[in-house]
């Protein structure tokens, strides 16, 4: 069966840190895209970055990056210089042809 | 750009009512999907459409749920009747197409619609 796992329920992050969250996946397809989703309490789903999978570079969206391991199939966040509005729930996703899965979501609290 | 627009966004109901949910998805896109997402079961795919018609329903839990796209601007998922598991929050999302490569584009969330069967 084809999964998204994220691992960390819960993680939390001193603002202007920095944080990684984990995702992991798997499939049989070659050729899939990867995205990690936000949603805040406002439950509005949010993309914040997107991966084709047939790429090697890591995609980057201002503060947001990606640490992209096809073999490994994992596809990891990572959100400098936290802001407070970054608080949410972040979701990994990927899609394929005739699929689309999301993991569990991992809930994000910033501190101030 | 006015995004993808659900409506109502809360809905409350009796057991064995029919519910309506509706979606409008962002213009010039071509594709629609209708998502279900509970605290149990996450956030699930129920159905896609591609230009109007219907190419995946294996997600549609029970023949008590059904969706239509009756043309390129509205999308109607309609529970008949409903349950109490059926309360969720229902995501529409569009995206620019699946067609040919087009399979790999975004998709753009509504605001949901929050449903609680009594």
């Amino acid at each position: 069966a084809q999964t998204v796992t994220q691992s960390q329920p819960e993680m939390s992050v001193q603002e202007a840190e920095t944080v990684t969250l984990s995702c992991t996946y798997d499939t049989s397809e070659s050729d899939y895209y990867l995205f990690w989703y936000k949603q805040p309490p406002s439950r509005q789903m949010i993309l914040v970055i997107r991966q084709e999978a047939y790429k090697q570079q890591n995609a980057t969206e201002n503060r947001f990056s990606v640490n992209f391991q096809k073999a490994a199939k994992s596809f990891s966040l990572k959100i400098s210089d936290s802001q407070l509005g970054d608080a949410a729930m972040y979701f990994c996703a990927y899609r394929t042809l005739n699929d689309m899965r999301f993991g569990a979501g991992t809930r994000l609290t910033v501190k101030p | 750009d006015a995004g993808v627009i659900q409506s109502p966004r809360h809905e409350v109901t009796e057991m064995g009512q029919e519910v309506t949910l509706r979606c409008k998805p962002i213009s010039g896109h071509n594709s629609l999907f209708w998502y279900r997402q509970t605290m149990m079961r996450g956030l699930e795919l129920l159905i896609y459409f591609n230009n109007n018609v219907p190419i995946d329903d294996s997600g549609m839990p029970e023949d008590r749920f059904s969706a239509k796209m009756p043309n390129a601007s509205f999308s109607t998922l309609k529970i008949q009747p409903s349950e109490p598991r059926d309360s969720a929050v229902y995501f529409c999302a569009s995206s620019v197409g699946t067609s040919g490569r087009g399979w790999q584009e975004t998709q753009y969330f509504g605001p949901g619609t929050r449903l609680l069967v009594l």
